[in-house]
């Protein structure tokens, strides 16, 4: 079956300009997470959505950043006024409950010259 | 927070032997521990998980093991391929707190 779909697989962007990237989970799966990996580094958590819940912001490194979750499937990260340290892998995941195994995308490439 | 830490970093192993990637994490609530696999350019992918209420996990060549007194558990290879070449990252996550809390990684290279 389909996996979980991010979009764009690179975005080349100029400092200051805001970008979305895009997450798409796998039907039926009620959480869904944002992890960003900086080139040879792990997994840094953002936030994650679970059903109806307010979701965990508690790893959004600023308030340029932002996501949402519209009805309870497709995620948007936003990220305003992009700096150059924000360059790194956008990691989307999903899973069918809390506490299983995630499922992750191939990942958002996102430049910042 | 919960905080998980993973060594070695990195690990050079020749074919055929063992490895074993080891991870402690801090918070006692923490009851699900999955590991996986991030082959160069791709996405991290589940091998193997164990819940806190058994110590040990076998799947073929893979194990894992836990000890929540000392609140650390173990990856271990064993017979290891050269395709078993990748960062393998473990992490932590508990009941009511549903992100995953994931180690640094350790990148496995095994010689052929």
């Amino acid at each position: 079956g389909a996996g979980v779909s991010q979009s764009p697989s690179n975005k080349v962007t100029e400092k200051g300009k805001d970008v979305e990237l895009r997450c798409d989970p796998i039907s039926g799966h009620t959480a869904l997470y944002w992890y960003r990996q900086s080139l040879g580094q792990g997994l840094e958590f953002l936030i994650y959505f679970q059903g109806n819940s307010a979701p965990d912001k508690s790893g959004l490194p600023s308030d340029r950043f932002s996501a949402e979750r519209t009805g309870g499937s497709v995620s948007t990260l936003t990220i305003q006024r992009t700096q150059q340290e924000d360059s790194a892998v956008y990691l989307c995941a999903s899973s069918p409950l809390l506490n299983s195994p995630l499922h992750f995308g191939n990942g958002t490439r996102l430049t910042v010259t | 927070g919960e905080n998980v830490e993973q060594h070695p970093s990195t690990l050079s192993v020749q074919e055929g032997d063992s490895a074993v990637i080891k991870c402690t994490y801090s918070d006692s609530a923490s009851n699900y521990f999955p590991w996986y696999k991030q082959e160069l350019g791709k996405r991290p992918q589940l091998i193997i998980d164990i819940r806190s209420n058994v110590g040990e996990k076998k799947d073929q060549r893979i194990a894992v093991t836990l000890n929540k007194t000392a609140k650390h558990f173990s990856l271990h290879i064993t017979e290891t391929q050269p395709e078993d070449s990748a960062v393998y990252f473990c992490a932590a996550s508990m009941t009511n707190a549903g992100k995953s809390t994931f180690g640094d990684g350790t990148t496995l290279t095994v010689k052929p």
